[in-house]
């Protein structure tokens, strides 16, 4: 079964600084990987979704990798503002039709 | 500007009482997903549904049904919620189903306290 992990669980860091989060599947067999942003007590905003046959993909600020072989990817994030703060979701699709999603990691942007 | 609509936000029933949170999707996308999110874990598939078709996950407790009466709307029914079940629903939709471009639109999801 698929399990998808994502390190750390929680980051703080200041206005401007660049980061990154990190994603990784336990099966490369996917149809695609997709981020997704949480704001506390809402749903699911998706951010950005990269092809299994895709090595990345951008959007504004952000900037998504996939490794499929060695199961990671990674989401970049340019000049994080405070309105960045948000649990970062990332999830692999599978042919059965089904998300797996990773619990998130929660960003904490200081101003 | 909502696309995928989810009422009531916040939902509170008591042990043992039929609760139906409800789902409604302007998109006309053939496939509507639920999903049970407990606090600081994944989201979990519940069910989905291709147009009519049903498809109920493996461990999906028997306690939870749905409902698909058209491509607008789909209810998630739970018949006796015990504290367990207390999770924020999330109800998605999506064009078609499995390929490899397809999004997941979510609602902002219903906030299930069960007493």
């Amino acid at each position: 079964k698929q399990e998808v992990t994502q390190i750390p669980a929680a980051l703080s860091v200041p206005e401007g600084e660049n980061l990154v989060l990190n994603c990784s599947f336990t099966d490369s067999a996917i149809y695609n990987l997709q981020w997704f942003r949480q704001d506390p007590g809402k749903g699911l905003t998706s951010l950005l979704l990269i092809q299994s046959s895709q090595r990345e993909q951008t959007s504004g600020r952000l900037n998504a990798s996939l490794d499929k072989s060695s199961g990671r990817s990674t989401l970049y994030i340019a000049a994080s503002q405070p309105g960045d703060s948000a649990t970062y979701l990332c999830a692999v699709q599978t042919g059965a039709n089904n998300l797996f999603f990773g619990t998130g990691t929660r960003l904490t942007v200081i101003p | 500007d909502a696309m995928v609509i989810q009422n009531p936000r916040y939902q509170v029933t008591q042990f043992g009482k039929p609760v139906t949170l409800s789902c409604s999707q302007t998109l006309n996308h053939n496939v509507m997903y639920w999903y049970q999110q407990k606090s600081s874990q994944a989201p979990k598939l519940l069910f989905h549904y291709y147009d009519k078709d049903f498809n109920n996950e493996a461990d999906t407790p028997d306690n939870f049904q749905s409902r698909r009466p058209n491509t607008s709307f789909c209810f998630l029914d739970i018949r006796s919620p015990g504290l367990g079940d207390a999770a924020m629903y999330l109800c998605a939709t999506s064009r078609a189903r499995t390929a490899v471009s397809e999004k997941l639109f979510f609602g902002s999801g219903t906030q299930l306290s069960v007493l």
